[in-house]
């Protein structure tokens, strides 16, 4: 079966700019996460949703929002870039994560110069 | 901010000999998970532990996990130069749904 799919692989924006990053999880995989990579702080979550709903909230301001469509598929936004936002964005699913674990992406690649 | 720590930070071994890595933690879990990265692309999940249970084996694998001294260690044995990855620990808070806080990781390179 299909994995979860993050689009696109790689992006460079300007500061200031904003960005949508999207993720396909698993097909039937309601949970969807996000985390944010960065060699200083290493992997740290963002947010999850679940069913359309936001049931967690990671410590990033609110220049960070993210939504899920009844289809499981999210997207996350960043606006308003920063150097310092620079990162490699992952996205996970699951079906029973308390079970199972986690289905992570390949990850999005954000440059912003 | 990471919910632990993990030790040690890099580990270099040769193939065929054993890898082990050891995760600390802070709060109360409800499970405990090990994922494996190669060269900063996705992470791959290896294996899940419940707070309840004290070992477990997948393949070359095995966790430990000591809920009173909030560690946890994975061992992989007879190491291959494919098992050259960072290995993360994650923990999935009692009271936090869909939240995994995850170690700094330990860089291991295996050589052939």
């Amino acid at each position: 079966k299909a994995g979860v799919t993050q689009t696109p692989r790689y992006l460079i924006k300007t500061r200031g700019q904003q960005v949508t990053l999207s993720c396909s999880p698993i097909s039937g995989h309601r949970s969807v996460s996000w985390y944010q990579q960065t060699p200083g702080q290493g992997l740290q979550f963002l947010f999850e949703y679940f069913s359309e709903t936001q049931r967690n909230k990671g410590n990033f301001p609110g220049r960070f929002s993210g939504r899920q469509f009844s289809n499981s598929r999210s997207e996350m936004n960043v606006s308003t870039l920063e150097l310092g936002d620079s990162a490699l964005y992952l996205c996970a699913s699951s079906l029973q994560a308390r079970l199972d674990g986690y289905t992570f992406g390949s990850g999005t690649r954000l440059t912003v110069v | 901010s990471q919910q632990g720590e993990e030790d040690p930070q890099a580990l270099s071994i040769q193939e065929g000999e054993n890898a082990t890595m050891n995760c600390s933690y802070k709060t109360s879990i409800n499970n405990l998970q090990w994922y494996r990265q190669n060269s900063g692309r996705g992470l791959v999940h290896l294996i899940l532990i419940r707070s309840n249970e004290r070992e477990k084996h997948s393949g070359r694998l095995r966790v430990t996990l000591d809920t009173s001294k909030k560690s946890s260690s994975l061992l992989i044995t007879a190491s291959r130069a494919a098992d050259t990855a960072s290995y993360f620990c994650a923990t999935d808070a009692d009271d936090s749904w869909g939240k995994l806080q995850f170690g700094a990781g330990t860089q291991v390179v295996v050589t052939p």
